[in-house]
């Protein structure tokens, strides 16, 4: 249980153009999903918190009209990126919120990533 | 503030125990944990542990943490070629949102 997917796994594109990533969780629901950014050997930074119904909140730096999310479903959060840039290239990861019970805390499970290339 | 550090790349052979270490900076974190990723992909959580407990042991990892030292350590017993990869730690710190550490990259040589 508790997979996440994203599609799609990879995507190259001209500059100026915009790229939609999904992130579904495959079987459980979640309210909340989170949008991460790795560049090549080094660490996941979260650029934002995606909130079924609601606005994304986003990080510190991270441009919200250039990172649009929409969580418009329980299991589907979307990540466009706009206007793409080379500078936006970059190895992007989702994941899913699943709540923890009684005995068990709250945990976030991982899409596989979506390689974005802006040429 | 936040800072998660790891050191950057372990090279075990074949069969011997791997410890990865993670130091962190913000004593109020209530849950640590460790994750795998391997070339091209998403992380996969191994195991987490509360912070009011000092170890805990699945299988062949097994997690320490020093809550005192803010040290955490990830032993893998009888390393296998499948266990290379990036192994992240990271905290919670009374929300959902995690902060990574930098990564350590395991490398295990027959």
């Amino acid at each position: 249980g508790a997979v996440v997917s994203q599609h799609p796994s990879w995507v190259i594109c001209k500059s100026g153009t915009s790229v939609k990533i999904e992130c579904r969780s495959l079987d459980f629901q979640a309210t909340t999903m989170f949008w991460y950014r790795q560049f090549p050997k080094q660490s996941l930074m979260l650029m934002a918190t995606s909130n079924e119904g609601s606005k994304a909140t986003y990080e510190q730096g991270v441009e919200k009209d250039k990172f649009l999310i929409n969580h418009a479903s329980l299991t589907l959060s979307t990540l466009t990126v706009t206007s793409a840039h080379p500078e936006d290239s970059s190895f992007y990861i989702c994941s899913a919120l699943l709540i923890g019970g009684a005995s068990s805390t709250d945990t976030q499970y991982f899409g596989p990533g979506t390689r974005l290339t802006v040429l | 503030g936040e800072d998660v550090e790891q050191s950057l790349f372990l090279s075990v052979r074949e069969g011997d125990s791997s410890v990865i270490n993670c130091t962190y900076t913000d004593s109020s974190s209530t849950y640590l944990y460790w994750y795998k990723q391997e070339p091209g992909a998403g992380l996969q959580l191994l195991t987490y542990i509360f912070s009011n407990m000092d170890m805990k042991q699945d299988q062949r990892l097994t997690v320490l943490l020093n809550k005192k030292d803010k040290h955490l350590s990830l032993r893998i017993a009888d390393t296998q070629t499948g266990d290379s990869a990036i192994y992240f730690c990271a905290e919670s710190i009374n929300t959902d949102k995690l902060i990574f550490g930098t990564g350590t990259r395991l490398q295990v040589f027959p």
